[in-house]
């Protein structure tokens, strides 16, 4: 099953910030996050393991409950270069496993100047 | 360049006629995977690859084919294409991922029509 992402798009000014939030229906192992740039493959941003702490990326950090089975993504002091499509990845399996990732449908946010 | 190749980049086809998409990485990563993504629908997966000669069904195999001869090369196969499968193809890696989660490194994507 898809992890559900939210908001579905987001725009904001140049500066401002961002929080996009992912939920799965079941428990989670590792949650994935990347970043797509129009026309372009995923890039990897973080993974944050079941048990781990927050995990950050020069203005960009995420954060993973595994009680609510949610991970959400902060972007702080939105760049241009920001702009793109986030999508959210987790476990295929239960437990993890090295059958892959399931993807949420994406979240595009734009950054205006 | 660590790095994901997939060829080619656009393709035109008419329906039926089979065509094979290339995929190699250089990290010598053990996992690989496809996946098609349409508009609304995300990333979702095709089939992957655990190993040399393992591999597995994804969340939407049908219609396509996959081998895994050598550890770098994950060719996707479609053997009788059909315009449901026109779509922007995928290959990923990542580091064997029972041990340790690892990233994924994404190839730059193919762009199939199916006419």
């Amino acid at each position: 099953q898809q992890p559900v992402q939210s908001p579905q798009a987001v725009i904001l000014r140049e500066g401002e910030d961002a929080v996009i939030n992912c939920s799965s229906s079941k428990a989670l192992y590792s949650v994935h996050w990347y970043r797509q740039k129009h026309g372009e493959a995923p890039v990897f941003l973080m993974i944050l393991l079941k048990g781990g702490e927050q995990k950050g990326h020069e203005k960009i950090s995420a954060s993973f409950n595994e009680k609510k089975q949610q991970s959400s993504l902060y972007l702080t002091a939105s760049q241009l270069s920001y702009s793109g499509t986030y999508f959210c990845g987790t476990d295929r399996a239960v437990g993890g496993g090295a059958d892959g990732l399931t993807f949420g449908k994406g979240t595009h946010l734009i950054i205006q100047p | 360049e660590a790095q994901v190749t997939q060829n080619p980049r656009y393709l035109i086809t008419v329906t039926g006629k089979k065509l094979t998409v290339t995929c190699s990485q250089n990290m010598n990563h053990e996992y690989m995977s496809w996946y098609r993504q349409d508009p609304g629908l995300g990333l979702r997966q095709i089939y992957y690859s655990m190993n040399v000669e393992v591999t597995d069904k994804g969340d939407v195999p049908e219609g396509y084919k996959v081998s895994r001869k050598e550890k770098r090369n994950f060719p996707l196969i479609l053997e009788s294409p059909s315009p449901n499968q026109t779509s922007l193809y995928f290959c990923a890696s990542t580091r064997d991922r029972r041990s340790l989660p690892y990233g994924y490194t994404f190839g730059s994507g193919t762009r199939l029509t199916v006419v």
